[in-house]
């Protein structure tokens, strides 16, 4: 099982270009969930999903979008980057009845 | 490159000692903590979690305690080894929550001296 796959490992974006942050997993997990981490500040909640075609809002949603069409698949959309979205982004999955979430290995973010 | 956490609390241990690391939590409804160990240009790795109606519980070389009554956390790590040097976060969860909501701590960077 290859776990939680997330792509590109790094980019760098100048401001108001717009990407997509790749997720996909392969253990059938219904619960997806983004997060970005910045320096001395955690992990901050950005979406979740809880199954294919819902998804919801977290802690700091501005400026993202996501959708889950599939199961495996969830994509985070920067629709106009800013540098203040510089960071390292995660995602990660659960099942329903786990609580505990298996995370990628992330992306890291920089906007000039 | 940069390295996530610059600005974390550090706890500096001798190999071989006890490492004790602190949490504080403010949701008194939290009825589920879990401990995350994060590597160097990896994702958090969970190590080990407790049930709010359990006050200890014990995993290889580590242990979780939690104390409800001042909302505290904490994990101790026996005879730290170089492989432990990580920052260690905790996380809760409440009831009241989304089932999907997981709230982390600001974490803290766990440092081995020789």
């Amino acid at each position: 099982n290859a776990g939680v796959t997330q792509t590109p490992k790094f980019q760098v974006l100048k401001t108001g270009q717009s990407m997509t942050l790749q997720c996909a997993q392969d253990m059938n997990h219904e619960y997806m969930s983004w997060y970005r981490q910045d320096p001395g500040m955690g992990l901050r909640l950005i979406h979740y999903s809880v199954g294919a075609g819902i998804t919801d809002q977290g802690e700091v949603p501005n400026g993202y979008n996501v959708s889950r069409s599939t199961t495996e698949d969830f994509p985070l959309r920067l629709l106009s980057a800013a540098p203040s979205q510089t960071s390292v982004y995660f995602c990660a999955s659960r099942s329903g009845t786990g609580k505990s979430y298996t995370f990628g290995s992330g992306t890291r973010l920089t906007v000039v | 490159g940069e390295s996530v956490g610059l600005h974390l609390p550090t706890l500096s241990v001798q190999e071989g000692d006890n490492s004790i690391i602190n949490c504080a939590y403010s949701n008194s409804a939290s009825d589920y903590f879990i401990w995350y160990k994060q590597e160097s240009g990896k994702g958090p790795q969970f190590i080990i979690d407790i049930r709010s109606n359990m006050d200890k519980r014990q995993g290889q070389r580590v242990t979780v305690l939690l104390n409800k009554t001042v909302k505290h956390l904490s994990l101790q790590i026996a005879a730290t080894q170089p492989g432990d040097s990580a920052v260690y976060f905790c996380a809760e969860t409440s009831p009241y929550s989304s089932a999907s909501k997981i709230i982390f701590g600001s974490g803290t960077r766990l440092s081995i001296r020789p």
